[in-house]
């Protein structure tokens, strides 16, 4: 079993630009989440998806966007990026059944210059 | 959200057992807690979870007061690969549940040889 796995693991992008991270979650998980942890913060929640939907939102701008396709895999997007962006996206993936654990990603760090 | 206090830091040496402590005043019934740590470089990993009862798995054991406004994480022998950021999180379950965990600052454990 690979886990959760993340790409790109590393990415540098221009201010304004638009970025597009993949996740793929663990065999047998149907819910994929979100966040972006800050250089010396707690991760912070973006969105969630399952059945192919946004279930539920954090705090973010609409500039953040995501999509799951039915083999369970996502997309995280961001438009029109800013200095403020750079982060460690981190993915996790979960069961809807029951109150299981999340399991993570390594992330991809993002940074914007 | 829930929200949940814990220490900024800790230390601990090799061998010994470690406590953090987590203090959360307006948890809920239907709440489970939920402890998750990061090492340095990788995305958050589980530890343990519990809603009423002493939890125990490999990792770590989970104790919770009687009035559930409280916990602790044992980890009954540091290693120095237990050095990490430890989050106490409050975790909804129920039909509003979707499974987001909401993370704070957390505990930084460091372990001395």
């Amino acid at each position: 079993d690979a886990g959760v796995t993340q790409s790109p693991t590393h990415l540098i992008k221009t201010r304004g630009q638009q970025v597009t991270l993949r996740c793929s979650p663990k065999s047998g998980h149907d819910t994929v989440s979100w966040y972006q942890q800050a250089l010396g913060q707690g991760p912070q929640f973006i969105f969630q998806y399952y059945e192919e939907e946004e279930r539920q939102r954090g705090n973010f701008p609409d500039r953040f966007s995501g999509h799951q396709f039915p083999n369970y895999s996502s997309e995280l997007n961001v438009n029109a990026l800013l200095l403020g962006d750079s982060a460690l996206y981190l993915c996790a993936s979960s069961s809807r059944l029951g109150n299981t654990e999340a399991f993570f990603g390594q992330g991809t760090r993002l940074t914007v210059v | 959200d829930a929200k949940t206090t814990q220490p900024n830091s800790m230390e601990s040496n090799e061998e010994e057992p470690v406590h953090l402590p987590c203090n959360h005043s307006t948890i809920s019934g239907t709440d489970y807690i939920h402890w998750y740590r990061q090492l340095p470089s990788q995305g958050p990993e589980y530890v343990i979870h519990g809603l009423t009862s002493n939890v125990n798995n490999r990792m770590a054991s989970l104790a919770i007061a009687e009035d559930r406004k409280s916990s602790t994480l044992i980890l009954h022998r540091a290693t120095l690969r237990d050095a990490a950021v430890y989050y106490c999180i409050l975790r909804g379950w129920g039909s509003s549940n979707t499974g987001k965990l909401i993370f704070g600052q957390g505990t930084t454990l460091q372990v001395k040889p």
